[in-house]
Order: C-alpha cells, then sequence, then structure tokens
C-alpha cells in the first residue's frame, strides 16, 4: 500500500511566522504534489515535482515556496504566513510522469491567525 | 483550461439505496480519478479510470471518453458511504490534477 504522511494534522500559527509543511512517501514514487482546498474554490494545485531538487509552479504558488532535497521528501513553506493561507493542504504523490494515480496524505489543517 | 463539472451537488438516501455520481469534463484527459473525502479531510483513491469499466465491492465506476464523462455507481448505501465524492482529470502533457466540485452524499440509517 502506498502511505503519504503529512507531519501534522492540525496547526495554528501567526501572522508572520514561516511555516513548514512536510510530506512523507514510502513507495520511491518521482512526482509529489501541493494542493489546498478551501471551501466554494476546491482543490487547487500549489507546486509540484518530478524529480529531486526539480519543482514546477502550479495555480497558485504566490506566497509559497518547496523544497526537494530526498525523492521522498517534499516540503512547502510559507515564508511569511498571512490570514488568507488559512486552509486545508493535501500534498499528493504519483509513479512517475503521465498518466500515473495520485495517492493523498491525510492533510494538514492550518490555521494563521 | 479544462473543465469538470459534477451532479448531483448534494445526495440524500436512506441506507440501501443506489446511487449514480456523473462527472462531466470539457477535453480529452489522461487520467481520471474518483476520490471520497472522509470527514477528516482525507481523500481516499476509489478509481484510477481514464477509460473502460472497474468494480469494486459496491462500488463502480465506467469512464466514457469519446464522450467526456465519467459515472459512479454505489450500491445498497451505507452511513460510512457519507462524505464528498470527487472527480478529478489531468489532460496533455501534465500530471496536474483538475478537480470537480464534488457531490457531497448523505446517507441515513
Amino acid at each position: 500500500d502506498v502511505k503519504v504522511t503529512q507531519s501534522s494534522r492540525y496547526l495554528v500559527k501567526r501572522t508572520g511566522e514561516k511555516v513548514f509543511l512536510e510530506c512523507v512517501q514510502d513507495m520511491d514514487h518521482e512526482n509529489m504534489f501541493w494542493y489546498r482546498q478551501d471551501p466554494g474554490l476546491g482543490l487547487r494545485l500549489i507546486y509540484f515535482s518530478y524529480d529531486v531538487k526539480m519543482k514546477e509552479k502550479g495555480d497558485i504558488p504566490e506566497g509559497y515556496s518547496v523544497s526537494r532535497e530526498k525523492k521522498e521528501r517534499f516540503s512547502l513553506i510559507l515564508e511569511s504566513a498571512s490570514t488568507n493561507q488559512t486552509s486545508m493542504y493535501l500534498c499528493a504523490s504519483s509513479l512517475q510522469r503521465s498518466d500515473y494515480e495520485q495517492y493523498f496524505g491525510p492533510g494538514t489543517r492550518l490555521t494563521v491567525t | 483550461g479544462i473543465q469538470v463539472e459534477q451532479s448531483p451537488p448534494d445526495l440524500i438516501l436512506q441506507e440501501g439505496a443506489n446511487s449514480t455520481l456523473r462527472c462531466n469534463f470539457s477535453d480529452s484527459v489522461n487520467n481520471l480519478q474518483w476520490f471520497h473525502q472522509n470527514p477528516w479531510g482525507q481523500l481516499i483513491n476509489l478509481f484510477y479510470i481514464p477509460s473502460g469499466t472497474k468494480q469494486n465491492g459496491r462500488l463502480s465506476a465506467t469512464t466514457v471518453a469519446t464522450e467526456r464523462y465519467s459515472l459512479l455507481y454505489i450500491s445498497s448505501s451505507q452511513t460510512t458511504d457519507s462524505g464528498v465524492y470527487f472527480c478529478a482529470v489531468a489532460a496533455g502533457n501534465t500530471d496536474k490534477l483538475i478537480f470537480g466540485t464534488g457531490t457531497r452524499l448523505q446517507v441515513f440509517p
């Protein structure tokens, strides 16, 4: 079974803090993704990565950065958290490029006050 | 970009009833997945089905790629089936999933 884990289920941070969300997959997948989910807006892609040290912007990258130093780990970084980044963050992975099933982690519900 | 529409938006059933959820998409796709989001927010993979028909227990899915739609069938529904069902597609040379707005299913005993 594919297992994608995220470092926290719930997180509360203050405006201006630097926030790290960690995602780890245990199936040697090449691709990893970060989405956010908001009521009325659905799920939207923030960043993705096809390989170690590679990253590509998704639909809403502003205010975020990512890091992929090891194949199994993909980190989402909020450089200076703002209240409009309060959201559910979901990490996913898939085997390799093109046409492969994505598997999601349990999600991190982030609140920025 | 590709558009994904799901219907109905809400569905209320009594335990034991059958239901059909629909997903329409506006262009050819390379990937189509159905997910169930549980009350804790996790997306559970149901089917990876860019074309054809698959079955898994009480659930089955059919994608007619040429007509740009997919159907998810739930038979003999149970209260544990409650939650939001999402269809998501990827098209072209991208792995980016585009999600529909979901169908919220409530099953009552």
